[in-house]
């Protein structure tokens, strides 16, 4: 099944201690993204990838890193996690050309 | 001026109505367009994709697209208590790569 998997679906730290998020997508898509999604803010670009060891800034990129070290992973890492932090976030995949994302199922973040 | 914007709603359909939401965006290179639908606590799926003027229809589903207004809308016929989700509207640029949501409109259809 062509999917976006993102792990995990919920995770509750503190702050200060580094996590990262993983995503992987299995249909050879050359662009991923992540978002994150808060209420009244809508969906906002955290950053993204157009292709292996090619990343780039989006929206709201501050207090998160990103790699692309192989083609289906796009590892979303929060070094020092801060409450401000804490939101919904979707890892996303879409192939070269006019389409749009696939998204992931989210992961339901909280830094207390 | 938010990029991309949309009316939060809620819109309040009854069942078999059709429901139309709207959708305006702000950069005139805007180059392709799409509608996702998402439930609560779920992801954003896409439904309609539209890249050109004039109207795309796909089974129940009808998206306009006018570039000369930065105007898109999204039309869902005989709508269903199924339809009941958030329908967010999603720009994108070449330029950046970037894909642009609005805040979403809220559809409540009611049996």
């Amino acid at each position: 099944e062509a999917q976006v998997t993102q792990n995990p679906r919920y995770l509750i730290t503190v702050t200060g201690k580094k996590l990262t998020v993983t995503c992987s997508q299995n249909m050879n898509h050359e662009y991923m993204s992540w978002y994150r999604q808060d209420p009244g803010l809508g969906l906002r670009q955290i950053y993204y990838s157009m292709n292996v060891e090619v990343t780039d800034k989006g929206d709201v990129p501050e207090g998160y890193k990103v790699s692309r070290k192989e083609k289906r992973n796009f590892p979303l890492i929060l070094e020092s996690p801060s409450p401000n932090q804490t939101s919904l976030y979707f890892c996303a995949s879409r192939p070269q050309g006019n389409y749009g994302y696939t998204f992931g199922s989210g992961t339901r973040l909280t830094v207390v | 001026q938010k990029e991309v914007e949309q009316n939060s709603g809620p819109l309040s359909v009854p069942e078999g109505a059709i429901a139309s939401l709207n959708c305006t965006y702000s950069d005139r290179v805007s180059q392709s367009f799409f509608w996702y639908r998402q439930y609560s606590g779920k992801s954003p799926e896409l439904i309609m994709s539209i890249y050109s003027n004039g109207d795309k229809e796909d089974g129940r589903f009808t998206a306009q697209l006018n570039k000369a207004s930065q105007y898109v809308s999204l039309l869902i016929r005989d709508s269903q208590p199924s339809d009941s989700a958030t329908y967010l509207c999603a720009v994108f640029k070449a330029a950046g790569n970037k894909l642009t949501f609005g805040g979403g409109t809220r559809v409540l259809v009611k049996p």
